[in-house]
């Protein structure tokens, strides 16, 4: 089935180490996203790329940063975890057919900061 | 005001019964109008989407959307135990730049 994988599904990482969450995608879709999402929270939009277009939300912190090396693959680092970036973690996609398309989510990475 | 309103729950309510979810919203721009159903620990699953005003019925799954009054619902007949999740509405423009614009989620207890 044509899908949208995020590994690892759970992360532990310490105050102030690196992390890398990766997202993945067999739907072929031309634009991938990042979200994130806190306990009783909406998803809060972090990038999106159309293709490698990378885009940048405003208020998206520094310390977070996205790269996209291939149409399948998007992956988001942390450089910096602080306790205030626990949250899940979600990566969607969508076709890119010049207007409105349904985005497909993948099932979430959460990432515990101790 | 925030853009997107919805009542955090949880909302309890026995099984069979009909279920009324709904949200308000202020941007007259938005076309789109989308729920996700969200089980615990799980990403966001697309339900339906409707477009500009009207309804639309998959399963025991209605949407309506009333843009006069920037109101929309989500209607569960027949309420199963398996329904319990958070449901998110959601909405945008038609444009392909337009973000999609969340609300916090409603909590659904499905009792047995």
């Amino acid at each position: 089935d044509a899908m949208v994988i995020q590994n690892p599904r759970y992360q532990v990482t310490q105050f102030g180490k690196p992390v890398t969450l990766s997202c993945s995608q067999t739907l072929n879709h031309n634009v991938m996203y990042w979200y994130q999402q806190k306990s009783s929270q909406a998803p809060k939009l972090l990038f999106h790329y159309y293709d490698k277009d990378f885009n940048n939300e405003a208020d998206t912190p520094d310390n977070f940063q996205s790269r996209r090396p291939n149409t399948s693959f998007c992956f988001l680092d942390i450089r910096s975890p602080g306790l205030g970036d626990a949250a899940m973690y979600l990566c969607a996609t969508s076709r890119d057919d010049g207007g409105w398309e349904t985005q497909y989510f993948g099932p979430g990475t959460r990432l515990l900061v101790l | 005001q925030k853009e997107v309103e919805q009542d955090p729950g949880p909302l309890s309510v026995p099984e069979g019964a009909i279920v009324s979810l709904n949200c308000t919203y202020s941007n007259s721009a938005f076309q789109y109008f989308m729920w996700y159903r969200q089980y615990s620990r799980k990403g966001p699953e697309l339900l339906m989407y409707t477009y500009s005003s009207g309804n639309k019925e998959d399963g025991r799954f209605t949407a309506q959307v009333d843009k006069s009054s920037k109101y929309i619902s989500l209607f569960i007949r027949d309420s199963q135990p398996s329904d319990s999740a958070t449901y998110l509405c959601a909405m945008s423009g038609s444009s392909r730049d337009d973000k999609i614009i969340f609300g916090k989620g409603t909590r659904l207890h499905i009792l047995p």
